[in-house]
């Protein structure tokens, strides 16, 4: 079946770690993206790629980096510079293009003490 | 800029009651009105593309229709399973690049 997994469903961390989320995507899309999900707020977007070795920065980039080697992988790495890292993370991946909809994994719930 | 404002932020239903989800935007261009469906502690699941006003969309007990400045989710008769947050986001171009702009859902419960 083709989909988008993410691991691990859940994480923990110590205050100071980076820690790297894993997307993969079997949909043979070539746009994909990284949001965060907090309580009460909308989905925001942290990074997207829409090629290979290509990625731009979104509306909350500061203190994520990702990487784009393989179409099939967009890994997001929290780093410790991120202030308030605990959160719902969610990737998604999408056909390029205009009014093409977004299909998302189920998530990593990720939480930094 | 670009807002996406759902209302209302939660609706209770009680079974067969029949409703309406409400998204209003302000986007320059509008590209593409997209409704997703969230469980709790899951991601988003995707429903339906509207790309014009007067278009219109149904699936099972749910139907989108869009105007130009708001997108409607009716709820036919709905039971228990229909529980969920719907998220309305629409397209727009931003920095180069097309973006979804989400907003911050509605979460409707169905009581049996």
């Amino acid at each position: 079946d083709g989909g988008i997994t993410q691991s691990p469903k859940y994480l923990f961390r110590k205050e100071g770690q980076n820690v790297t989320l894993s997307c993969e995507q079997n949909l043979n899309h070539d746009a994909m993206y990284w949001y965060r999900q907090d309580p009460g707020q909308g989905l925001r977007l942290i990074y997207y790629s829409q090629i290979v070795n290509d990625f731009q920065k979104g509306d909350i980039a500061e203190g994520y980096s990702v990487s784009r080697e393989k179409k099939e992988s967009f890994p997001l790495t929290v780093t410790s510079a991120q202030k308030n890292p605990t959160a719902f993370y969610l990737c998604a991946s999408s056909v390029r293009g205009q009014g093409q909809e977004q299909y998302f994994g189920p998530g990593t719930r990720l939480t930094v003490t | 800029e670009d807002q996406v404002t759902q209302s209302p932020e939660a609706l209770r239903l009680q079974e067969g009651e029949s409703s309406s989800l409400n998204c209003s935007y302000t986007v320059s261009g509008l590209r593409g009105l997209f409704w997703y469906r969230q469980d709790p502690g899951k991601g988003p699941e995707f429903l339906f593309t509207l790309y014009s006003a007067g278009e219109e969309k149904e699936k099972e007990r749910l139907k989108a229709t869009l105007t130009k400045k708001e997108s409607f989710l009716h709820i036919t008769a709905p039971k228990p399973e229909d529980s969920a947050t719907y998220l309305c986001a629409v397209q727009a171009f931003q920095g180069g690049s097309e973006k979804l702009v989400f907003g911050k859902g509605t979460k409707l419960t169905v009581n049996p």
